[in-house]
């Protein structure tokens, strides 16, 4: 049971252009929300949060959108660099379970000169 | 930044042996460690959460006796896959947490350990 759903497997975006990526979630008991990034053959690495109670969290070029009625995030990259390409997860927490993270499937990001 | 090493890093083994991986936290104590699985193109699946001196609890469907965990200190956790088969191929990713009270951006992973059974 897929609790956590990227249903775009890749995306592929000119340098300098926004990328959007998004993440559509079942359970309304996540309070919590997470971006990994991922390289082939390395562990993820936390990229960007944002809790239930924002809508908005913004670092540097990478924003969070959450939109809790929807059950919809989604993470803007602009300017997208090449150096961003990668597999990019979003997760979630529910506030009882801490550190327990629910994954998507992952979307590959592909920014192109 | 907290590092999280994983070794090996890949492996290779001939069906029914046992193979044994290893979680450590470089920097940090970590309370709490998660083992997951990837398969190609899905998503890190969680296999088990391990805290220091307890045993492991597992997620639905992972076979307690076929994947041993066993966290006997603040900073390694090992992962046993015992008598491997070739479905048991896959990249094993574990994740430790450090500390209480904190959120999950400081839960750091390691690197991977890729595992071909032959």
């Amino acid at each position: 049971d897929q609790q956590v759903k990227q249903n775009s497997p890749s995306l592929s975006v000119q340098e300098g252009r926004i990328s959007i990526l998004n993440c559509d979630y079942t359970n309304s008991m996540f309070d919590y929300f997470l971006w990994y990034k991922k390289y082939p053959a390395e562990g993820p690495t936390f990229l960007i949060s944002i809790s239930s109670i924002k809508d908005k969290n913004e670092d540097g070029r990478f924003t969070v959108f959450l939109n809790k009625s929807a059950k919809h995030l989604s993470l803007h990259i602009v300017p997208s660099q090449p150096g961003d390409s990668a597999v990019y997860f979003c997760a979630a927490i529910r506030g009882s379970t801490l550190g327990r993270l629910y994954f998507g499937r992952g979307t590959q990001l592909t920014v192109w000169p | 930044g907290a590092v999280v090493s994983q070794h090996p890093s890949r492996v290779i083994c001939k069906s029914g042996t046992s193979v044994k991986i290893e979680c450590r936290s470089l920097d940090f104590q970590a309370t709490t460690m998660f083992w997951y699985r990837q398969f190609p193109k899905q998503s890190l699946m969680l296999m088990a959460t391990s805290n220091e001196g307890s045993k492991a609890t597992y997620e639905q469907g992972v076979e307690k006796d076929k994947f041993l965990i066993n966290h006997a200190s603040l900073t390694l956790s090992t992962l046993t896959v015992t008598s491997a088969h070739p479905e048991d191929s896959s990249f094993y990713i574990c994740s430790a947490h450090g500390g209480s009270g904190g959120r999950t951006d400081t839960q750091y992973f390691g690197p991977g350990t890729r595992l071909t059974v032959l």
